[in-house]
């Protein structure tokens, strides 16, 4: 069973809408993180965030909101005013307490912004 | 500050020829490093991770193999490739800076293309 489902392979919207991401994990572990990466189209993985599990405060870092939901097993992403820039592939992924080496990625999202 | 390197950015490689991929990590010492293949437009599949010099663990059997001669490099070699080996390699490189877990961070990536 996928560890980290990111059920949005594309979306598209024009530019200034918000934009949420969806990210839904499993896990059993009490500590774990969460992650997302974005990956614009030159290829390299950029960290956004992380997030360990007994922290569940939403947080906001400009245009960029996340929220954490132990309830429901989300970690969604909003992209708020969304630019062209924003344009990407977005991960979401986790690691477990047990073996933090190893990380769960989500299959991604595609976001096509346009002007 | 820390930065990692990959080289070489491209590569086009007959198929049953060798390979030879190195990444390099600057500004941090006995860094966790792992590598990963993305297939295009898929998602991120760990190959290999490494805790210290010489130590190499193996996440999906394949004809490719890893080593780390030194603290701060990783190499990814293959004695003869094959086409399925084509893809977006990226290494990574994380540090224990909690109690527990990591963030794992992200070189520019190699793109092989076996022909």
């Amino acid at each position: 069973a996928q560890k980290v489902t990111q059920a949005q392979t594309e979306i598209s919207v024009v530019e200034k809408e918000d934009v949420t991401l969806d990210c839904v994990y499993e896990t059993r572990d009490t500590t774990y993180y969460l992650f997302w990466y974005k990956q614009p189209p030159s290829g390299e993985l950029v960290f956004l965030i992380r997030r360990n599990s007994f922290d569940e405060q939403n947080e906001i870092s400009g245009r960029y909101s996340w929220n954490f939901q132990k309830s429901t097993s989300s970690f969604n992403f909003t992209i708020t005013a969304s630019q062209v820039v924003d344009s990407a592939v977005y991960f979401c992924a986790l690691s477990e307490g047990y073996n933090f080496n190893k990380f769960y990625f989500g299959s991604g999202t595609k976001l096509n912004v346009k002007p | 500050s820390q930065t990692i390197h990959q080289w070489p950015a491209t590569l086009v490689q007959p198929v049953g020829s060798p390979l030879s991929l190195e990444c390099t990590v600057e500004g941090t010492s006995n860094p966790n490093l792992y590598w990963y293949r993305q297939a295009a437009g898929r998602g991120l599949q760990l190959l290999f991770y490494s805790v210290g010099i010489g130590q190499i663990s193996s996440e999906v059997p394949q004809n490719l193999s890893a080593s780390r001669p030194q603290d701060r490099q990783f190499i990814l070699s293959s004695k003869k490739l094959l086409l399925s080996d084509s893809g977006f390699y990226l290494c990574a490189w994380s540090v224990e800076v909690e109690p527990l877990g990591e963030t794992q961070y992200f070189g520019p990536g190699t793109r092989l293309l076996v022909l």
